[in-house]
């Protein structure tokens, strides 16, 4: 099926550990996002690629990294988890950004938990 | 930043009633959109909104952009038990940073058989 896929889906973490999560779209969308959702804060970007070969950061950028691989792929890294990265973290893309359509389609997400 | 104050934060209610919730802004969005997140899913867009005033339905909902650009609320006809979930919204501005989407923080809908 078309759309974006997470992996991992679930991941446990020790303090201090890092690990990469993954992203990809076949939908041929140029932009695509990285968010974080906490309980009662909703969804705050993280970081984001208005196209291929350009990353910004978003409202929470610290503590992560990005990197697009290329027009599919958009990763997100912990270079070294802390409890406060405890989240679900959702990948998302459009078409492209600023233009219509303005929907995002989102990924199924990645349950992370730091210890 | 822009930020958007959605509310309720959460609903409780009995198969079959309506269901309202809105957002607003302080800042004027261009394009409004609502979400539904199923428990344990990504966000699915529900309905989008481009103009100001437009109201728009999708089956047994209904959302309105409102004039002064800066509110939209929707509306659940008939809540049936699958409305369960959290509903978003977001917004647009143009002329914002670079066109990302804002969301409100959610309403976390509860439907009892």
């Amino acid at each position: 099926n078309a759309g974006v896929t997470q992996t991992p889906k679930f991941q446990v973490l020790k303090t201090g550990q890092s690990m990469t999560l993954q992203c990809a779209q076949d939908m041929n969308h140029n932009s695509m996002y990285w968010y974080r959702q906490d309980p009662g804060m909703g969804l705050r970007l993280i970081y984001y690629s208005a196209s291929e070969g350009t990353t910004d950061k978003g409202e929470v950028p610290n503590g992560y990294n990005v990197s697009r691989l290329n027009k599919r792929e958009f990763s997100l890294r912990l270079e070294s988890a802390a409890p406060s990265q405890t989240s679900v973290y959702f990948c998302a893309s459009s078409p492209r950004m600023g233009s219509s359509p303005y929907g995002y389609t989102f990924g199924s997400g990645t349950r992370l938990t730091v210890v | 930043g822009q930020q958007l104050n959605q509310s309720p934060q959460s609903m409780f209610i009995q198969e079959g009633e309506d269901v309202s919730m809105n957002c607003t802004s302080s800042s004027i969005f261009n394009t409004w959109l609502w979400y539904k997140q199923d428990p344990g899913e990504g966000p699915v867009l529900l309905i989008a909104l481009y103009k100001a005033g437009e109201l728009t339905s999708n089956g047994r909902l209904t959302a309105q952009f409102g004039i002064t650009r800066k509110d939209s609320f929707l509306n659940i006809s008939a809540s049936i038990p699958s409305d369960v979930g959290i509903y978003f919204c977001a917004g647009l501005n143009y002329g914002g940073s670079q066109g990302n989407l804002i969301f409100g923080k959610g309403t976390k809908l509860s439907v009892k058989p």
